[in-house]
């Protein structure tokens, strides 16, 4: 079993609607999270850390969910440009604060 | 602006040949981190480096070194290239100064290599 699973998708999401995914991590130590989103053919860049109590950064919400071991991410209103790879990150400080990531949710949005 | 970037950026070698990455980071940042990325396998970890003369294997090191003689630079080495290796490989950077909830991780722009 990956450390780290995700929906490979692709999610196909119509403007101005609402998506969201699932990140499933293995590893119960696991201490940080994080979503990062990739662009065809870029390199990852971080979109936003995932906090126990769940956060906002604007039409992002993501939300954590230890119990069960998944994080989440909720895109409202959905942007031509939102359109990329969104990426779960997990953080085990055990395993010398290195980062596992998923392999990655692929959102294209469409007019 | 403070930056990462790896050269060069697409490369083209033969198997059996040795090959050498670039990474280079303005941040000053102590950890520093390279990946390869397959379809299939997502982001996988080949060493990393947490500070000058310390290097450690990440899941997939065979057939890769890596030595840090500064802060600014993380060379990554294929001793003798081989069609597997054949991938695009991002350098990281990261803090390391703070806890790991804000240990945010900065990638270089990639590097593409293809082994024949």
């Amino acid at each position: 079993r990956k450390e780290v699973e995700q929906d490979p998708g692709p999610f196909n999401v119509p403007e101005g609607a609402t998506v969201a995914f699932n990140c499933t991590y293995s590893n119960s130590a696991s201490q940080s999270f994080f979503w990062y989103r990739q662009d065809c053919r870029k390199e990852p860049k971080l979109l936003m850390s995932v906090y126990s109590s769940g956060n906002e950064d604007g039409r992002f919400t993501a939300q954590l969910n230890r119990a069960s071991q998944y994080i989440s991410l909720l895109i409202r209103d959905s942007k031509l440009s939102d359109s990329a790879t969104y990426l779960c990150v997990v953080n085990v400080k055990a395993a010398g604060n290195k980062l596992t990531f998923g392999g990655g949710t692929r959102v294209l949005v469409k007019p | 602006d403070a930056e990462i970037t790896q050269s060069p950026r697409h490369k083209i070698t033969e198997t059996g040949r040795q090959v050498t990455l670039a990474c280079h980071q303005t941040w000053n940042h102590n950890n520093m981190f390279w990946y390869r990325q397959d379809l299939g396998h997502g982001l996988r970890l080949i060493h990393y480096s947490y500070g000058v003369q310390d290097t450690n294997k990440g899941e997939v090191s065979d057939g890769y070194s890596v030595s840090r003689s500064n802060t600014e630079d993380l060379p990554l080495t294929l001793e003798s290239a081989a069609s597997s290796q054949t991938s695009v490989y991002f350098c990281a950077s990261s803090d390391g100064g703070g806890p790991p909830s804000t240990d945010t991780q900065y990638f270089g722009p990639g590097t593409r290599l293809t082994v024949l």
